[in-house]
């Protein structure tokens, strides 16, 4: 198994140029996850997807859109990216039942100028 | 509203001598805590987690960390540390009021000198 694969791994952008972030995972997971990691920050949760067909904004969304393509897919879009979405995304997926760990990408490091 | 706090943001110590990562959180329900590990320019691995069973849990790589209600902490320790070990380490809470999303802390960089 793969696990949970993203794409690009680095992206520089201008300000104003739109992009998708793509992910993938192999697991079988319901519940996928978009976050950001900033310097001396947690991860903050952009947008999640409890399962097939349903998206839900966490806590930082604006500037954002993102698409359950499928149960695999899972993908971010910045519409007129910014310098202040210059970060680290990472996208995850959750094995449903009790046990609440994720599982997550090597994350994707994004540049706007 | 859950939160977590991890108490140091910068760890260093000797290697081959103890870790003491330190992680306090709050949770108005039965939480689950959850240690990651980021290595630099690396993704998140998980360590270890506690769920509602043994509060003494083991993870990966020799660590461990004990689940406190009493004083809502989840302390990472390790016995000895190893070069290998240098790190990001997040503390990490979930909880039936936080939608079972996870809530991160700010994170603890472990140094290890040699």
């Amino acid at each position: 198994n793969a696990g949970v694969t993203q794409t690009p791994k680095f992206q520089v952008l201008k300000t104003g140029q739109s992009m998708t972030l793509q992910c993938a995972q192999d697991m079988n997971h319901n519940s996928m996850y978009w976050y950001r990691q900033d310097p001396g920050m947690g991860l903050r949760l952009i947008y999640y997807s409890a399962s097939e067909g349903t998206t839900d904004k966490g806590e930082v969304p604006n500037g954002y859109n993102v698409s359950r393509l499928n149960k695999r897919e899972f993908s971010l879009r910045l519409e007129s990216a910014a310098p202040s979405q210059t970060s680290v995304y990472f996208c995850a997926s959750r094995i449903t039942g009790a046990s609440y760990e994720q599982y997550f990408g090597p994350g994707t490091r994004l540049t706007v100028t | 509203a859950q939160s977590v706090t991890q108490l140091d943001s910068h760890v260093s110590v000797s290697e081959g001598t103890p870790v003491l990562l330190r992680c306090n959180y709050s949770s108005s329900y039965s939480p689950s805590l959850f240690w990651y590990v980021q290595h630099p320019n690396k993704g998140l691995q998980l360590l270890l987690k506690y769920t509602s069973a043994a509060t003494l849990v083991k993870g990966i790589n020799g660590f461990e960390a004990e689940f406190k209600k009493s004083e809502t902490s989840f302390h990472l320790t390790k016995p000895s540390a190893h070069m290998s070990d240098a790190a990001e380490y997040f503390c990490v809470v979930s909880d039936e009021a936080s939608n079972y999303q996870l809530i991160w802390g700010a994170g603890t960089k472990l140094i290890i000198k040699p």
